[in-house]
């Protein structure tokens, strides 16, 4: 495989619920990202990790937490989730710095009910 | 503070009809503008980097152009597979993206 993938690409929890987001990259880079994508809204940062290590944290709820084992993989550990957190959540990765810009995968739909 | 601004919203063209989608922006040490195309349930497709002002990238029927405050993505004689949500981004010199809302893109057969 090749690019960014991400699982499920879709997911329906209660907010009682624990549930994890996967990403996994195949393109050499070194910099990994999560973002929530809510309609009509710019793109939210919500972690970066550059060569595993967590470099970001957009003041991100407690209940969101990511976790990124490798450089080329990325988990997002969803637990009592609200019905605003509601959105699509998309992986990218990149280089380094970012120069030539950011791949996203094709991102989760989550709903939270 | 840095910022970016996507105009219009959205726009509905005929099939055929160019036209024109803007990107203004404010970022301290500019390192890059991006320009994405979203389809609707997918991520992001990177389509263009600009570096620097007076910059021209073309793919297709796409052209997008720099200044020092904005970026324009000129649409030529579009089709109906054109259809889309555009964002623009900038990078400054934190590295991190700052990203515009986007423009939905609807050409219409």
């Amino acid at each position: 495989e090749t690019g960014v993938t991400q699982t499920p690409r879709h997911l329906v929890m209660g907010m009682t619920n624990k549930k994890s987001l996967k990403c996994e990259q195949h393109l050499g880079h070194n910099a990994m990202y999560w973002y929530k994508q809510s309609a009509k809204k710019p793109l939210e940062l919500m972690f970066v990790y550059n060569f595993k290590e967590q470099t970001e944290n957009n003041s991100v709820p407690s209940r969101f937490s990511p976790e990124c084992p490798n450089s080329s993989h990325l988990f997002l550990h969803l637990h009592t989730l609200q019905p605003e957190d509601s959105a699509l959540y998309l992986c990218a990765s990149s280089q380094e710095n970012a120069g030539d810009g950011y791949t996203f995968g094709s991102g989760t739909r989550l709903t939270v009910v | 503070e840095d910022q970016v601004t996507q105009s219009p919203e959205a726009l509905r063209l005929q099939e055929g009809e160019s036209s024109s989608l803007n990107c203004s922006y404010t970022v301290s040490g500019l390192r890059g503008l991006f320009w994405y195309r979203q389809d609707p349930g997918k991520g992001p497709e990177f389509l263009f980097t600009l570096y620097s002002a007076g910059e021209e990238k073309e793919k297709e029927r796409l052209k997008a152009t720099l200044t020092k405050k904005e970026s324009f993505l000129h649409i030529t004689a579009p089709k109906p597979e054109d259809s889309a949500t555009y964002l623009c981004a900038v990078q400054g010199s934190n590295y991190q993206l700052i990203w515009g809302a986007g423009t939905k893109l609807i050409i219409k057969p």
